[in-house]
């Protein structure tokens, strides 16, 4: 079972960039999927996207304008950027091992806020 | 992709049985065998509990089951203890390389 941590700035400013590092201890990247999900206060989970250690990538329809994630499988991280972030961007965000379909592993999850 | 439908809540008395239901379209639940289950307590990260509809990880107990009928999958909590007092989100892949999640469910143990 692999450990993931989030991090990444708590607070982030209307119109500007969201940018969030997961890295990922007792076991190798270059294996697995990696994504993100979401969580606004007080609400239910959204999957932001994935990426496999190739590269390649799927994001939300509802997002896939504004989301790009990436790997570095020399540092054994995995990140995420969301452009043009609005209040409603206000969430913990949580990285996770993907398989099957299934989140296996999480991290703790990191709240980021959007406010000026 | 639509979020899949979860009754808000759900509660039972210990030792009882609950059953939470998760209801997609043919284009999600009801047309791959992908669909999860995760607890989460307050303030704490998700954690799975079942996959592929109804298989559990190792380690988890058996009181934890999973199933699907047509668009409706169900996770069935046996026995039922103070601890699984918790939100219960289910999950499912929904074809393109997409996965959508449900509402959440909260568990309460009367």
């Amino acid at each position: 079972q692999v450990q993931l941590q989030e991090s990444g700035p708590g607070l982030v400013k209307p119109s500007e960039t969201l940018s969030l590092t997961c890295t990922v201890s007792g076991g190798s990247i270059s294996s697995y999927y990696w994504s993100w999900i979401r969580q606004p206060p007080g609400k239910g989970l959204e999957w932001i996207g994935y990426i496999y250690y190739s590269g390649s990538t799927n994001y939300n329809p509802s997002l896939k304008s504004r989301v790009t994630i990436s790997i570095d499988t020399s540092k054994n991280q995995f990140s995420l950027k969301l452009t043009s972030v609005t209040a409603a961007d206000t969430a913990v965000y949580y990285c996770a091992r993907l398989g099957d379909w299934g989140m296996r592993d999480w991290g703790q999850g990191t709240l980021v806020t959007v406010s000026s | 992709q639509s979020a899949l439908t979860q009754p808000p809540s759900a509660s039972g008395s210990p030792g009882q049985s609950v059953t939470i239901s998760c209801t997609g379209t043919s284009s999600d639940v009801g047309g791959y065998n992908y669909v999860s289950w995760y607890q989460q307590y307050p303030g704490k990260a998700p954690k799975l509990m079942i996959y592929e509809v109804s298989k559990r990880p190792s380690g988890l107990p058996d009181r934890f089951s999973g199933s699907k009928s047509g668009n409706t999958a169900s996770l069935t909590v046996s026995g039922l203890q103070a601890e699984d007092e918790a939100d219960y989100y289910c999950s499912s892949y929904a074809g393109s390389n997409n996965v959508v999640f449900g509402g959440g469910t909260k568990l309460t143990v009367l």
